[in-house]
């Protein structure tokens, strides 16, 4: 069984802070791994993509893979409350169109 | 189209009657998938489909479960004799390879009464 780990949170942070988001996977194989974001309400959107170990930077966002660790984080520079939603982690196979696992959701609250 | 369109957005039905949900995915994409959320719930797998290959059916929760894609375009999600625990947002998303992720619709809003 395909596992996907997350902290449920909430995780809250003042606004203009660093907010830090974590996620486990337990099949050592996978290759790909997705950040989605998901207001209250709404499907989930991607936001962000790594395939490699080290960093990937977009924008505010940084995503950090460590596959020796079987370990995917999310760093959000200068939050926003606009940013406070549930991001789900997601982990897929190396190719092909496997589903993707998703975790839980870590729930942000950005305080302004 | 631009986005994977999902229809209808609600749906309220009775216990014990049928529905079809029906999703349109994004033009070229050859993998559609099915998954449900319930409430506060992550994201649980029902099926998919990949070009003309039979589809995925392992996440399917029982045989009340069905699904199509015709012409390897448009899918519906059918639920026969519907439960109450059956009432969760049902999404549907596409991708031309799921490597690279997938784009989500907006979803339809099951309610069983």
């Amino acid at each position: 069984q395909k596992e996907v780990e997350q902290n449920s949170g909430p995780l809250s942070v003042p606004e203009g802070a660093i907010a830090s988001l974590n996620c486990t996977y337990s099949d050592r194989g996978s290759q790909s791994f997705f950040w989605y974001r998901q207001y209250s309400g709404k499907s989930p959107e991607l936001i962000m993509s790594i395939y490699s170990n080290g960093d990937k930077e977009d924008g505010r966002f940084t995503a950090q893979l460590n596959k020796a660790s079987q370990y995917v984080s999310l760093l959000i520079r200068d939050s926003q409350p606009s940013d406070s939603a549930t991001y789900l982690c997601a982990v897929g196979a190396n190719s092909g169109n496997t589903p993707l696992v998703f975790g839980k959701g870590t729930r942000l609250s950005v305080i302004a | 189209g631009a986005g994977v369109s999902q229809s209808p957005s609600n749906k309220v039905t009775e216990k014990g009657k049928d529905v079809e949900l029906r999703c349109d995915p994004i033009s070229g994409h050859t993998a559609l998938y099915w998954y449900r959320q319930s409430l506060g719930q992550g994201l649980e797998f029902l099926i998919y489909f990949q070009g003309n290959s039979a589809p995925d059916k392992s996440g399917l929760p029982s045989d009340r479960f069905s699904a199509e894609r015709t012409g390897g375009s448009v899918s519906t999600l059918t639920i026969q004799r519907t439960q109450q625990e059956d009432s969760a947002v049902y999404l549907c998303a596409s991708s031309l390879e799921a490597f690279y992720g997938y784009t989500f619709g907006s979803g339809t809003r099951l309610t069983v009464v």
